[in-house]
């Protein structure tokens, strides 16, 4: 099936850094979501994207839905130690219809 | 929060024995998913609903079955168990927009 190319795949970095992470699809999607899964629990949602160069905030989160429609972005800026999980990004074509997710990012941070 | 359970927690099972998996919402979404996590795949659609009794096939629906009789209970039945249905199992629905979807906390599942 499709698949949305998620990177980096990992990233160690130091507590107060900040972090950028992407996806990139070889199809549009009309709606870009970005979530985190911590160990053991399921992914929570942090933003959602709808329109093609749309720039959304969630705290120290930013995502942006890329102009062709085929990439997102995600920056956590200031990291803190309870940022580390792993952070997914999901594609969707229309409303209601399956999410495409990518292999998402392993974050790390050392406070 | 969508009111997303999901049970069992964890399940331990046998090759060959059926199992049931279930999902149970609160908030009255029309939609439900049924999700596999695997390392390397990521998150796989197995089946969705739109509707009681109105289900399709996702991703990687093979071995797997599911039925909706009420909103809120979507159920996910692996009639056979094999080895390569160990995975963790997420169950998700959308909320008013139908944009974006909620998952549930999970249910791993090992077949030995």
């Amino acid at each position: 099936g499709q698949q949305l190319n998620q990177s980096p795949q990992s990233m160690f970095i130091q507590e107060g850094e900040d972090v950028s992470m992407n996806c990139t699809s070889s199809s549009i999607f009309n709606t870009w979501l970005w979530y985190k899964q911590d160990p053991g629990e399921g992914p929570v949602l942090l933003i959602a994207l709808y329109k093609a160069g749309e720039l959304t905030s969630n705290g120290r989160l930013t995502a942006q839905f890329g102009i062709t429609r085929k990439d997102s972005f995600l920056n956590i800026s200031a990291s803190i130690p309870s940022d580390v999980g792993i952070y997914f990004c999901a594609g969707q074509l229309e409303a209601g219809n399956m999410l495409t997710f990518g292999g998402g990012t392993r974050l790390m941070v050392k406070p | 929060d969508a009111g997303i359970t999901q049970s069992p927690r964890h399940k331990v099972t046998e090759t060959g024995t059926p199992v049931t998996l279930r999902c149970h919402q609160t908030e009255n979404h029309r939609y439900m998913y049924w999700y596999r996590q695997d390392p390397g795949h990521g998150l796989r659609l197995i089946h969705y609903s739109y509707g009681v009794k109105d289900t399709d096939k996702g991703e990687v629906s093979d071995g797997y079955s599911v039925s909706r009789s009420k909103t809120e209970d979507f159920l996910l039945t692996l009639e056979s168990a094999t080895s390569s249905q160990t995975s963790v199992y997420f169950c998700a629905t959308t909320g008013t927009a139908y944009n974006e979807q909620f998952f549930g906390p999970g249910t791993r599942l090992t077949v030995l």
